[in-house]
């Protein structure tokens, strides 16, 4: 059973074209959701945690909403600059991380 | 620069050598995970460290694979008589919570 998925797997915007991605989990008791950015052939670098239903974070074009079964990203007049792959992740038990298999944004001049 | 690095940053190896790797987290974090990734996938656990003591492995964790935190600082991932399939990424990510800091990771290829 899959515990975290990301939709859409792809998604292509122009620019100022706002959008959302989405992020839904299985796991119970949350003890945080994660957002991460990651640009080709680097690490992961983390934007936002949420913790619970109602909570919303902001960093610049991103906000991060979250609900009791999933997790929006909102990107709002999105640059080029903003093109990664988004990926979300929650606690699984323990120090067992899950992640998402992310949504790969590109955003056209 | 005080993020986490990983050395070496590319690898490539012939099938059956065994290769090593390196992370050293951020100074002031006590937790330490490995990840692998391949393409299009997101970060798969391996193992976790808190200060030197290994607490979680991942069941699909071959026993080819193992890890040491000594001393609570750097950490080492070892894979023995590599395969094909072990081609991927190698993230090492440091916390001192609930937030990971990932390196650049290191990058396998198997031939």
């Amino acid at each position: 059973e899959d515990q975290v998925t990301q939709s859409p797997e792809a998604l292509r915007l122009q620019e100022g074209e706002s959008s959302s991605l989405n992020c839904s989990y299985t796991v119970s008791g949350l003890r945080g959701l994660f957002w991460y950015r990651q640009d080709p052939g680097k690490g992961p670098e983390f934007l936002f945690t949420l913790y619970s239903a109602g909570e919303e974070k902001e960093k610049e074009r991103l906000k991060a909403t979250l609900t009791k079964k999933e997790s929006f990203l909102h990107i709002t007049a999105p640059k080029p600059e903003d093109s990664a792959t988004y990926l979300c992740a929650v606690p699984w038990g323990g120090q067992n991380f899950v992640f998402g298999p992310g949504t790969r944004l590109s955003v056209l001049p | 620069d005080t993020g986490v690095s990983q050395n070496p940053r590319h690898k490539i190896t012939k099938r059956g050598q065994n290769v090593t790797f390196r992370c050293d987290p951020i100074s002031e974090h006590n937790r330490l995970y490995w990840y692998r990734q391949t393409l299009g996938q997101g970060p798969e656990f391996l193992t976790y460290f808190q200060n030197e003591a290994q607490l979680e492995k991942s069941r699909l964790l071959s026993d080819r694979f193992s890890a040491e935190r000594p001393k609570g600082s750097f950490s080492t991932l070892e894979i023995q008589r590599t395969e094909q399939g072990d081609s991927a990424m190698y993230l090492c990510a440091s916390s001192a919570g609930e937030t990971q800091y990932f390196g650049p990771g290191t990058r396998l290829l198997v031939l």
